[in-house]
């Protein structure tokens, strides 16, 4: 299957800095990029659609100057969590398709970045 | 609104059946996922329902009933490894995915 690449995996900050997570589709054109949310024992959360070289589509409650989603290419999209405050603290995994895969359903997922703000 | 519910926790044994139902209420259909996702981990492909019926795949069997606005993932011959929660999704007429909350699954020896 497609493979889909999210870095880092785990991030600590202090409370105010920036983190910048990155999501890579290894083997085929991402034309669109899903960012999802996961607090513990709770189902993931669409925070923002991207599609390449467009302007993200956030959802409803979700600032859009807050989680910064830029998707230059075909193969990368990064969120990044401005001023980030310990309640962002959360599990964020994104998720890549292509036409193809996305008239299939199936969606591929990158590993995931567990972000604690201290 | 668009709901989508499956039981919060169940338990099995090693080596025995156990199902886990879905039921949705979505504006719209266009299909059914089931996923796994293991602690701390993104969550993996299992299924796709988009007609009626059972789907089998090796251990793993997914039944779509859509007047009824359910499904069920089947496992049979569980396995430790298979300890993990499972999330039901829907598809709605927007394309857009609807996800539930999922079931975590213990199996016991």
């Amino acid at each position: 299957g497609a493979v889909v690449s999210q870095h880092p995996s785990r991030v600590i900050c202090k409370s105010g800095t920036s983190v910048k997570i990155e999501c890579r589709s290894l083997d085929f054109q991402a034309t669109t990029m899903f960012w999802y949310r996961q607090f513990p024992k709770q189902s993931l959360m669409l925070m923002a659609t991207s599609n390449e070289g467009s302007k993200a589509t956030y959802e409803q409650g979700v600032e859009k100057d807050k989680f910064l989603i830029n998707h230059a290419s075909l193969t990368l999209s990064t969120l990044t969590v401005t001023s980030a405050h310990p309640e962002d603290s959360s599990f964020y995994i994104c998720s890549a398709s292509d036409r193809v895969v996305y008239s299939t359903g199936e969606l591929f997922f990158g590993e995931g970045s567990r972000l604690t703000v201290l | 609104g668009q709901n989508i519910d499956q039981p919060t926790e169940m338990t099995a044994t090693e080596g025995a059946i156990v199902q886990i139902n879905c039921t949705y209420q979505t504006s719209g259909f266009n299909g059914l996922f089931w996923y796994q996702q293991h602690a701390g981990e993104a969550p993996t492909f299992l299924s796709y329902n988009v007609l009626d019926g059972l789907e089998e795949k090796g251990r793993f069997s997914s039944f779509l009933s859509r007047s009824k606005g359910y499904s069920y993932l089947l496992l049979k011959e569980l396995q430790m490894k298979d300890s993990a929660s499972y999330l039901c999704a829907v598809r709605d007429s927007n394309y857009q995915l609807i996800w539930g909350a999922g079931t975590k699954l213990i199996i016991k020896p």
